[in-house]
C-alpha cells in the first residue's frame, strides 16, 4: 500500500522564523511531489511541485526532494500569521495524475 | 492559471435525497477528473477517477452504485450521490487534469460541503 507521512502537528512558530513542514513517502517509483495549502473550510491550493532531487525556490517557499530517502520537504522562510494553515502533502507515483495525500501538517504562525 | 469551478458550494437537504455535483474546467480540457471526500480534521480521500468517455474508476470501498460519476465532455464531470445519508455528509471536492502530464498538478475546484439532515 502506497502511504504518505506527515507530522499531523500543530507546528508552531513565531512570526519572521522559517517553517519547516516534512513528508515521507513509500513507494520509490513515485515520480511528482506536490504541496498544498488548505486553509479551514476551504479547498486546497498547490503551494509548489517538483520532481528532480534537490531544491526549487519559489519566493519565501523552498522545496526540497531526496529520492534515496524518499522524503520531501517545504520551507516557509519569513514566516507570517496568514500562512497559518494546514500543509497537505501529496505524490504521484504514475503518469496518470492519481496523487496519494499525506495527512497534513497544520502550522500556526505567531505574531 | 488553470480554473476548476465546482458547484454548488454548499447543499443541505434530507436524507434519501440525490444530489449533483458539478465539476467544470473552464480554461482548458480536462481528460481526467478526480473526486476527493474529507471528513472533518482528516486528509482528502480519493473516491474516483473519471476519464472523458469511459467508465470511473472507483478506489477500494467507494460503492460505485451510490456515487455515480459521470465525465460526458472534456470540461464537465458530475458527481451524484444517491439516496444520500447522514453519513454521506462531508466535503466534496473535485480536480482536474490532463493525462499524460502526471507532472503537472491537479487544480482543485472549491469542494461542495454537503449536509444531509
Amino acid at each position: 500500500q502506497k502511504e504518505v507521512e506527515q507530522n499531523s502537528g500543530p507546528l508552531s512558530v513565531p512570526e519572521g522564523a522559517i517553517a519547516s513542514l516534512n513528508c515521507t513517502y513509500s513507494d520509490r517509483g513515485s515520480q511528482s511531489f506536490f504541496w498544498y495549502r488548505q486553509y479551514s473550510g476551504k479547498s486546497p491550493e498547490l503551494i509548489m511541485f517538483i520532481y528532480s532531487n534537490g531544491d526549487k525556490e519559489d519566493g519565501r517557499f523552498t522545496a526540497q526532494l531526496n529520492k534515496a530517502s524518499q522524503y520531501v520537504s517545504l520551507l516557509i522562510r519569513d514566516s507570517q500569521p496568514s500562512d497559518s494553515a494546514t500543509y497537505l502533502c501529496a505524490v504521484n507515483y504514475n503518469q496518470g495524475g492519481k496523487l496519494i495525500f499525506g495527512q497534513g501538517t497544520e502550522l500556526s504562525v505567531k505574531p | 492559471g488553470a480554473v476548476v469551478s465546482q458547484h454548488p458550494s454548499w447543499v443541505i437537504c434530507k436524507s434519501g435525497t440525490s444530489v449533483k455535483i458539478e465539476c467544470r474546467s473552464l480554461d482548458f480540457q480536462a481528460t481526467t477528473m478526480f473526486w476527493y471526500r474529507q471528513f472533518p480534521k482528516q486528509s482528502l480521500m480519493l473516491m474516483a477517477t473519471s476519464n472523458e468517455g469511459s467508465k470511473a474508476t472507483y478506489e477500494q470501498g467507494v460503492e460505485k452504485d451510490k456515487f455515480l460519476i459521470n465525465h460526458a465532455s472534456l470540461t464537465l464531470s458530475t458527481l451524484t450521490v444517491t439516496s444520500a445519508h447522514p453519513e454521506d455528509s462531508s466535503f466534496y471536492i473535485c480536480s482536474a487534469g490532463i493525462l499524460g502530464q502526471g507532472h503537472q498538478p491537479q487544480h482543485f475546484g472549491d469542494g461542495t460541503r454537503l449536509s444531509i439532515l
